[in-house]
């Protein structure tokens, strides 16, 4: 059974399109999140959520918005695509937001925008 | 600022060991991850340390020494399969993850 899953895996796109990705976690865990894995391979984090609240929202542009239906998915829909947007981007769960909880990482989603 | 140092890449032989460190500056200290993470894959844990010593779990021991900053991942008997990135994380004093760039190492027959 896959514990944190993404979809899609693969996302090629054009400038200026808007995307989605969607994240579901099945390990019954209160928070999610959401990284970016740029080229140089430096995980940031983007968004975090406990509960269906949001807890973390890092600089991220505002064209990024997080959505989170109930606390087993995330969803992350992209407007307005730009070619820095190329990246894989990770989601995550962990027991509770407290920290010291380990992250569960799905498999990622590469996302090239021509 | 934050910052966390990693070595960039490492080599070492098959059947070898090697110490990959990590040094940290953060704002307080809550605890310090290791996560493996092979090459188009997600990472995945490997140790958590929130008290100074060594922390070993089959062929990967971590270290931590808070008063310096410092931890290092130790692997042992090393396999190719050992060939991956390691990522150092740093828990701060509000409780977020704060992510090394990571330590790409490559294991040589």
């Amino acid at each position: 059974d896959t514990a944190v899953s993404q979809t899609p895996k693969y996302l090629v796109t054009q400038m200026g399109n808007d995307k989605s990705i969607k994240c579901e976690q099945n390990l019954g865990h209160d928070t999610m999140y959401w990284y970016k894995q740029d080229s140089k391979k430096f995980l940031k984090i983007m968004f975090s959520y406990n509960n269906k609240e949001l807890i973390i929202n890092e600089t991220v542009p505002n064209r990024f918005s997080p959505k989170s239906p109930d606390k087993a998915h995330l969803n992350l829909h992209i407007n307005s695509l730009e070619l820095g947007d190329s990246a894989v981007y990770f989601c995550a769960s962990s027991q509770t937001s407290g920290g010291t909880d380990t992250q569960y990482f799905g498999p990622g989603t590469r996302l090239t925008v021509l | 600022g934050q910052n966390i140092d990693q070595p960039t890449e490492m080599t070492a032989t098959e059947g070898a060991i090697v110490q990959i460190n990590c040094t940290y500056q953060t704002s307080g200290f809550n605890g310090l991850f290791w996560y493996q993470q092979h090459a188009g894959e997600a990472p995945t844990f490997l140790s958590y340390n929130v008290l100074d010593g060594l922390e070993e779990k089959g062929r990967f021991s971590s270290f931590l020494s808070r008063s310096k900053g410092y931890s290092y991942l130790l692997l042992k008997e090393l396999q190719m399969k050992d060939s991956a990135s390691y990522l150092c994380a740093v828990i701060d004093s509000n409780y977020q993850l704060i992510w090394g760039a990571g330590t790409k190492l490559i294991i040589k027959p």
